[in-house]
């Protein structure tokens, strides 16, 4: 299996240019997160979805949108970058049980904004 | 809502030092509790966990015992290592919708 893969692994933008971080899991996990870590920061939560199709915000979701087609795949849109959307993104996912939430991380993209 | 407070760090020890990194949480019910390894330039691994009180999570050396009397997740290592450079998240999970809530990562550095 070869978990959660998230690409590219690094990125430029310039102000204003939009792309879409891709994320694929095979490990047939109904939930999905996405999480940008600022420097030296913890973890925040962008968006996640519970299954294709089904989708929802988490803390910090304004400047993106996400969509959940099929259960692997998990892309997240930038529009209009911005510099204050530096920073490093991960991917992960699980399938949650009861209170027992074990997530599987990606290795991550890091998007720098100019 | 659920809350995780971690030790600021950078905690810097010498080779083969006790290590102890403090967390305490805040969250209703009987949440799990994990602790999350991130190495430089990687993303972050899971470590150990525990699902339930006194339960003891263990892996590569380092343990945290699961306390519901003082809502701690403390990580310890007897005897830390160079390659255990890294910073380290304490998380739970609880019923609110499953999600992780981190705590905001502690920096370790060993030096030989």
């Amino acid at each position: 299996n070869a978990g959660v893969t998230q690409t590219p692994k690094f990125r430029i933008l310039k102000i204003g240019q939009s792309m879409t971080l891709q994320c694929a899991q095979d490990m047939n996990h109904n939930y999905m997160y996405w999480y940008r870590q600022d420097p030296g920061m913890g973890l925040k939560l962008i968006y996640y979805s519970v299954g294709a199709g089904i989708t929802d915000k988490g803390e910090v979701p304004n400047g993106y949108n996400v969509s959940r087609s099929t259960t692997e795949d998990f892309p997240l849109r930038l529009e209009l970058a911005a510099p204050s959307q530096t920073s490093v993104y991960f991917c992960a996912s699980s399938t949650p049980s009861g209170s027992y939430n074990e997530q599987f991380f990606g290795p991550g993209t890091r998007l720098t904004v100019l | 809502g659920d809350s995780v407070t971690q030790m600021e760090g950078p905690v810097t020890l010498s080779e083969e030092a006790f290590l102890t990194i403090n967390c305490t949480y805040t969250a209703t019910g009987y949440p799990s509790l994990f602790w999350y390894v991130q190495y430089p330039g990687e993303g972050l691994q899971l470590l150990l966990k525990a699902t339930k009180a006194d339960d003891k999570g263990s892996n590569k050396g380092f343990e945290a015992t699961y306390r519901k009397e003082t809502t701690s997740f403390h990580l310890e290592k007897g005897s830390v290592q160079v390659s255990d450079s890294a910073v380290y998240f304490c998380a739970l999970s609880g019923r609110i919708g499953n999600m992780l809530t981190f705590g905001g990562g502690t920096r370790l550095m060993v030096k030989p």
